[in-house]
């Protein structure tokens, strides 16, 4: 069975400061992974995807994450946090075929200060 | 424009009385979703749909009814709504690898 697991609910960044928002996933067999993002008020938005091409996936809003098989992570970074970036955003891992079922982490929510 | 519509938006009812969220895309998109959003659970899939009359149990149905009959409509019905049914429901269409989400539908039952 899939799961994904979001290493920390809450994370604190100040403007300019380097994002970084962990996700672990386990699969048993390749897995297709997704970073979305949600915004107060509203619907999932697909920041970036990784299936089965480059390991370093580069996503909207200046946000990649990068997959690594050895630590069954895909963790989402920026380099310079915006206030803008401030949501909640979540992992979730497709098992074997971009057509399977998503699994969700719980969420990470940002809050980026001045 | 592409997107999934939910209605209502934000629902308020009382234990026991029927209620249905539809949902609608524009996409043409064969499978279909609904999830619920809690606190700390991120979303957890109720019901899918991989077409017109075929639809399966996700992680939580209990409580939950779906009916798909056209490609475009895909409601959520809860017959007998409970306080734990409490949440934020998204429905969701998805074209390949990528989801479409609608604006999600905050409903409490008191």
């Amino acid at each position: 069975a899939q799961s994904v697991t979001q290493l920390g609910s809450h994370v604190s960044v100040s403007e300019g400061a380097l994002v970084l928002l962990r996700c672990n996933y386990s699969s048993s067999v390749p897995p297709y992974l997704f970073w979305y993002v949600q915004y107060p008020n509203q619907g999932l938005q697909l920041l970036l995807k990784y299936t089965s091409a480059a390991t370093l996936v580069k996503g909207i809003n200046g946000f990649e994450a990068e997959f690594k098989k050895s630590e069954t992570s895909f963790h989402l970074t920026k380099p310079s946090a915006h206030m803008s970036d401030a949501a909640e955003y979540f992992c979730a891992v497709s098992e074997g075929t971009s057509y399977g079922k998503l699994t969700f982490g719980q969420g990470t929510i940002l809050t980026v200060h001045p | 424009e592409a997107q999934v519509t939910q209605n209502p938006r934000y629902l308020i009812t009382v234990t026991g009385k029927k209620l249905t969220v539809t949902c609608s895309q524009n996409m043409n998109h064969e499978y279909m979703s609904w999830y619920r959003q809690d606190p700390g659970l991120g979303l957890r899939q109720i019901y899918y749909s991989m077409n017109v009359e075929v639809t399966d149990k996700g992680d939580v149905p209990e409580g939950y009814k779906v009916s798909r009959k056209e490609k475009r409509n895909f409601p959520l019905i809860l017959e007998s709504p409970s306080p734990n049914q409490t949440s934020l429901y998204f429905c969701a269409s998805r074209r390949g690898n990528e989801q479409f989400f609608g604006p999600g539908t905050r409903l409490t039952v008191l």
